[in-house]
């Protein structure tokens, strides 16, 4: 595809429900970060992948948040036992690789969680 | 607690105008400073980004000042346009920590016509 892309747009669960968040990055971009942004604020670093391995996860808020990337290309964000404090955009973004390169995100997965 | 500070928090400006936000980092390892445009429903885009052995880049009506000393840099609309109008957010990103991007507030910016 010509961009990143996020799936689902929107995603309405119950509290206390399981929730994944897809996210396909642009062919041939080794480097995959998700970041989440509430209401009003900047996007918050949740973990950054390069290849198939979590380079970075620093992010992840508690142990309910988990994020896969098996093949080295789509990601996988999972939230067990979701809080109503979770809902918020969730956006994916891809680069060509580290350093520098320039990163492209997704338009993201709204997130409610009722 | 936020790594970088970015203010105003909103912005009128009239088309044609110059439009003006401010960031402010403490972190010294922050090697990498990149400007993005938000528009409702979407993900950022970069607009542009400054290392910090310059002081200033132009790229079209966009331009970053950089002010090492003071830990401050600055993002400059020339010209504005309805059409700019959106969210925009500085960001930071240490040299030990490629992937996390540190990201201000960010600034509504409405360009009236």
């Amino acid at each position: 595809g010509a961009g990143v892309s996020q799936t689902p747009s929107n995603k309405v669960t119950e509290k206390g429900k399981y929730v994944e968040l897809r996210c396909d990055p642009i062919s041939g971009h080794t480097a995959l970060y998700w970041y989440r942004q509430s209401l009003g604020q900047g996007p918050e670093f949740l973990i950054y992948f390069q290849g198939t391995g979590a380079a970075d996860d620093s992010g992840l808020p508690n142990d309910r948040f988990f994020a896969v990337r098996p093949e080295g290309s789509v990601s996988t964000l999972k939230i067990q036992r979701t809080e109503r404090g979770d809902s918020a955009v969730y956006l994916c973004a891809s680069s060509l690789s580290g350093g520098y390169t320039e990163a492209f995100f997704g338009q993201g997965t709204r997130l409610t969680v009722v | 607690q936020q790594q970088v500070k970015q203010s105003p928090q909103s912005l009128i400006v009239q088309k044609g105008g110059i439009s003006i936000i401010n960031c402010a980092y403490e972190n010294t390892a922050f090697d990498y400073f990149p400007w993005y445009q938000q528009f409702p429903g979407k993900g950022p885009a970069l607009l542009i980004a400054i290392r910090p052995d310059v002081s200033e880049k132009k790229e079209g009506r966009f331009t970053i000042s950089f002010n090492k000393s003071a830990k401050q840099f600055s993002l400059h609309i020339m010209d504005s346009q309805p059409g700019d109008s959106a969210t925009y957010f500085c960001a930071a990103r240490a040299s030990d920590s490629w992937g996390k991007l540190q990201f201000g507030a960010g600034t509504q910016v409405v360009v009236t016509p």
